[in-house]
């Protein structure tokens, strides 16, 4: 069946610049997760979602990274005054139920210029 | 403060030959998973190790855990070319939400 989709696969954005992030999980799926990750380095944790509601959202480095889920399916990550800093791949995660294994989607890289 | 250390962080190995990665984690997990990622690819779940003890095995890869040593193994027994990729290990922390914590990866290169 289909995996974790996510769009856009590429994103180029001015410093300043407010983005959004789409992810569709898996169907069936109750819990999404958001990771980001810089080259080189291993995904870091930003948020979850059990249903509709952001479980975990410590992972998000400051307040100007919201992320909802409003019908407990599709999500969207989304940056307000993008820096230089927020450049990564942004990487969606589903699981059928909390706490099982996540299954990955193909990410959207982020470049901000 | 959790970390997740794997080593090594870059090998080569010729085909044919056997290696072991080293996922060590310095606080208590409750599980514990191992990813496959190709270059520009998204991550690929391969193991996931729930108990002290455990090992799980799929094709040429191994993975174990011990939760006493807060150390897990993925070898890897007569590599060959398509095992090349980044593996990375990830904890779940007890008690503490069920977020991923990464190590940085292990980037493996199997040469003839």
């Amino acid at each position: 069946g289909a995996g974790v989709s996510q769009t856009p696969s590429n994103k180029v954005t001015e410093k300043g610049k407010y983005v959004e992030l789409r992810c569709d999980p898996i169907s069936g799926h109750t819990a999404l997760y958001w990771y980001r990750q810089s080259l080189g380095q291993g995904p870091e944790f930003l948020i979850y979602f059990q249903g509709t509601g952001a479980a975990d959202d410590s992972g998000l480095p400051n307040d100007r990274f919201f992320a909802v889920r409003p019908e407990g399916s599709v999500s969207t990550l989304k940056i307000q005054r993008t820096e230089r800093g927020d450049s990564a791949v942004y990487l969606c995660a589903s699981s059928l139920f909390i706490g099982e294994t996540q299954y990955f989607g193909p990410g959207t890289r982020l470049l901000v210029l | 403060e959790l970390k997740v250390e794997q080593n090594p962080l870059f090998l080569s190995m010729q085909e044919g030959k056997n290696y072991t990665i080293y996922c060590n984690y310095s606080t208590t997990s409750d599980r514990l998973y191992w990813y496959r990622q190709d270059p520009g690819k998204s991550l690929e779940s391969l193991f996931v190790l729930l108990s002290n003890g455990a090992v799980k095995q799929e094709g040429r890869l191994m993975a174990s855990l011990d939760t006493k040593a807060r150390l897990s193994t993925l070898h890897i027994t007569a590599a060959v070319h398509d095992l090349s990729a980044t593996y990375f290990c990830a904890v779940v922390l007890t008690n503490s939400g069920y977020a991923l914590n990464f190590g940085k990866g292990t980037s493996l290169l199997v040469t003839p």
